[in-house]
């Protein structure tokens, strides 16, 4: 099973300050046709997940360009170039390269 | 616009039996995995079960594997989770998710149902 840790656990930013939050995963998520199968979700609370990056570094349909993923293989990173308070939540990465598995997520916080 | 819908969480005994229907609208059903992903409380995202948009392949998370099946009836558009051998640790909020393919594979969960809450108590 392919195992992704998310350092850290929790990740205080103050508004309008960047951020980026860390997924490295225990095998490389480099398929052969180039992608890296490597998603990032945003679970608001009491919200369901919702799915801002694919593919390590394409944006969804509808999500901010504040948002940006970038990596390859082993290591990835979520960056978002300005917080707002509507970003508060758990960042989770999933990898969907062998079967699907999540990280344990990162929980964000406005200082 | 795409919509996700789940049903038939309930509180049930430890080595009961509960199945979970999802359904879905604003796609072509068909062309398109699904997935189940559950969340306990006050923890983080485990996925569950996924299913091919023919039906003809799925997949299973190794906690479930020989007691959960995912199914599919693409003329309703509804994919089903049926829970066998319930355990207390299979407690969670349930979510159904659309897939970004038509297989299960590579393939990202774009848009999610608000869940539906299974209890097993001891």
């Amino acid at each position: 099973e392919i195992v992704l840790t998310q350092p850290p656990l929790s990740l205080p930013v103050s508004p309008g300050e960047p951020a980026s939050i860390s997924c490295r995963s225990s095998q490389s998520l480099l398929h052969g046709n180039g992608y890296n199968y490597l998603d990032w979700y945003l679970q608001k609370p009491g919200q369901s997940p919702q799915l801002l990056i694919y593919w390590g570094s394409k944006r969804a349909s509808g999500v901010s360009d504040r948002f940006s993923g970038s990596g390859s293989g082993t290591d990835f990173t979520l960056r978002i170039s300005r917080v707002e308070a509507e970003d508060v939540g758990v960042y989770y990465c999933m990898q969907a390269l062998q079967s699907i598995t999540f990280g344990h997520g990162t929980r964000l916080d406005i200082k | 616009e795409v919509r996700v819908l789940e049903s038939g969480g309930d509180l049930v005994e430890r080595g009961g039996s509960l199945r979970l229907s999802c359904v879905a609208s604003g796609f072509t059903f068909s062309n398109f995995a699904m997935s189940w992903v559950r969340q306990a409380p006050g923890n983080g995202l485990e996925w569950v079960a996924g299913i091919s948009g023919s039906g003809g392949s799925t997949d299973y998370a190794d906690s479930v594997k020989g007691r959960f099946t995912i199914s599919r009836d693409n003329s309703k558009n509804t994919v089903y989770l049926q829970m066998k051998s319930l355990r207390v640790e299979d407690t969670a909020k349930y979510y159904c998710a659309k897939m970004a393919m038509a297989v299960i594979k590579t393939g990202s969960l774009d848009y999610w149902g608000q869940g539906t809450p299974v209890s097993v108590s001891s």
